[in-house]
C-alpha cells in the first residue's frame, strides 16, 4: 500500500538535546510538508519542500531544520534552540506543491520533554 | 492574519442523525477548500474537498457546501455512525500560496 509513514510514533527529548523526526513517503509526490498541532489546535506549518534538494520555512520554523536529500524522505530535527518541542509532529506530501489539492498525512510522531 | 474557523467547538448527536460541521473563513481569494477527519492518536484524513467553481459536492454519506458570499463551509454528513466520532477540520488554499491553512477542529461525538 502506498503511503506515509512517520516513525517513532513516540519520542523523548532531554534537555538540550536534538532529535530528529522521520518521514518517508512512497506516493510518489513531489512536495512534502512538516506540522505542528499543539492540544485543541489546528495544524500550524513548520517547513516544506517542493522538490528534492529544495525546503521552504513555514509559520514556525524556528528552532527546527530539515532536510529534503531524496524525493522519498524529508526528516525533520527539533533542535536544542526550540523551548517547547512538546507537541504532536505531522508530516503530509502532496502530488506538486501548492495549496490547492490534497495532502495525504501520516500518523504523527509525539513528543515529549523528560 | 487571515485564517480559518469553526463555529462550534464540539458537536454531539445521536447514532442516525445527520450531522452538519461549519466553518467560516475569511481570506476571500481561498478558491480551494477541503475536509479533514482525524481520530485520536492519527494523523487527518482526507474526507472530501471542493473548489471556489462550485458551490456542492457529494461523496459516499457526505456533503460539501460552499457559500462564497458569506464565505462559509459547511460538511454534512448523513446517518452519522459511532464510527463518525473524530475532530473535523476545515482547510482552505488560494492559488499561490504554499500549503493550506488549517482551523482548530470541531469534535463531532455519536450517542448510541
Amino acid at each position: 500500500d502506498g503511503g506515509i509513514t512517520q516513525s517513532p510514533k513516540y519520542l523523548f527529548r532531554k534537555e538540550g538535546q536534538n532529535v530528529t523526526l522521520s518521514c518517508e513517503q512512497n506516493l510518489n509526490h513531489d512536495a512534502m510538508y512538516w506540522y505542528r498541532q499543539d492540544p485543541g489546535q489546528g495544524l500550524r506549518l513548520i517547513y516544506y519542500s517542493q522538490i528534492v534538494n529544495d525546503f521552504q520555512k513555514g509559520d514556525i520554523a524556528e528552532g527546527y531544520s530539515v532536510s529534503r536529500e531524496k524525493k522519498e524522505s524529508f526528516p525533520l530535527t527539533v533542535t536544542s534552540a526550540q523551548k517547547n518541542p512538546t507537541a504532536f509532529y505531522l508530516c503530509a506530501s502532496s502530488i506538486v506543491g501548492g495549496d490547492n489539492q490534497p495532502q495525504h498525512f501520516g500518523d504523527g510522531t509525539r513528543l515529549s520533554i523528560l | 492574519g487571515e485564517s480559518v474557523g469553526l463555529h462550534l467547538p464540539t458537536l454531539s448527536v445521536q447514532e442516525g442523525d445527520n450531522s452538519i460541521i461549519n466553518c467560516a473563513y475569511s481570506n476571500s481569494a481561498s478558491d480551494y477548500f477541503i475536509w479533514y477527519k482525524q481520530e485520536s492518536g492519527k494523523g487527518p484524513q482526507f474526507i472530501i474537498d471542493i473548489r471556489s467553481n462550485m458551490d456542492k459536492r457529494q461523496g459516499q454519506r457526505v456533503t460539501v457546501l460552499l457559500n462564497k458570499t458569506v464565505k462559509h463551509l459547511s460538511l454534512q454528513i448523513a446517518a452519522t455512525q459511532p464510527g463518525d466520532s473524530a475532530v473535523y477540520f476545515c482547510a482552505e488554499g488560494d492559488t499561490g500560496r504554499r500549503a493550506l491553512t488549517f482551523g482548530s477542529g470541531t469534535r463531532l461525538q455519536v450517542q448510541p
